[in-house]
């Protein structure tokens, strides 16, 4: 069965720091999305991207957040000076035409120290 | 509540009982998921219900809708040990993303 794949499954980094999470949906999926958990709370929506292009983002997703799909395969998101509060879980997630269903890969944990 | 709540939050019950978990939205929908989520894990996709859907079926799993009350419910039958995890509701809100409720912590005993 088609899979998302995220990687580093796990990244700490120092606060300050630029980190690029990235991700490879699945290959004939058209819409593309970041979603968080902070640990012991609710999956949140960041961004969704669609036609090159971020189709909606959410209050989440400031000036430190950008996303890119440079390739045609994957599809990355960057924090540019990674905060504390950005420690999380980080989910891909992909979907085709019809978005009956979305995709999720397993994560990446982002620890910011 | 908020969009996409659920209850309980917590459920245990031995294998072989059944577990229903319901979530409650607030507004318009296109479609409402369910996603399972193994402890620590990414989200897995169970089952979508269309809003011009009651009821839908994949193996063990029931799911119905009723969007005058804007509540959902999932089933859960003849559960196994495998089925301990966080279940989550999610709705689109005619929106290009997912609300997800807070979940449900389902612990199955064998």
């Amino acid at each position: 069965e088609p899979e998302v794949t995220q990687t580093p499954s796990h990244q700490v980094t120092q606060m300050g720091q630029e980190v690029i999470l990235r991700c490879v949906p699945i290959s004939n999926h058209l819409y593309f999305y970041w979603y968080r958990q902070i640990l012991g709370q609710k999956v949140e929506f960041l961004v969704s991207f669609y036609n090159n292009e971020i189709s909606e983002k959410s209050e989440i997703f400031d000036d430190q957040f950008s996303v890119e799909r440079p390739d045609g395969s994957n599809f990355t998101l960057k924090i540019r000076s990674t905060k504390l509060e950005d420690s999380a879980m980080y989910f891909c997630a992909s979907t085709g035409q019809g978005k009956y269903g979305y995709t999720f890969g397993s994560g990446t944990r982002l620890t910011v120290v | 509540s908020q969009q996409g709540e659920e209850d309980p939050q917590a459920l245990s019950i031995q294998e072989g009982e059944n577990a229903t978990m319901n979530c409650s939205y607030k507004t318009s929908i296109n479609n409402l998921q369910w996603y399972r989520q193994n402890s620590g894990r990414g989200l897995v996709h169970l089952i979508l219900i269309r809003s011009n859907e009651r009821e839908k079926h994949s193996g063990r799993l029931r799911v119905t809708l009723d969007t005058s009350k804007k509540s959902s419910s999932l089933l859960i039958t003849a559960s196994r040990a495998a089925d301990t995890a966080s279940y989550f509701c999610a709705t689109d809100e005619r929106t290009d993303k997912l609300i997800f409720g807070t979940g449900t912590r389902l612990q199955v005993f064998p």
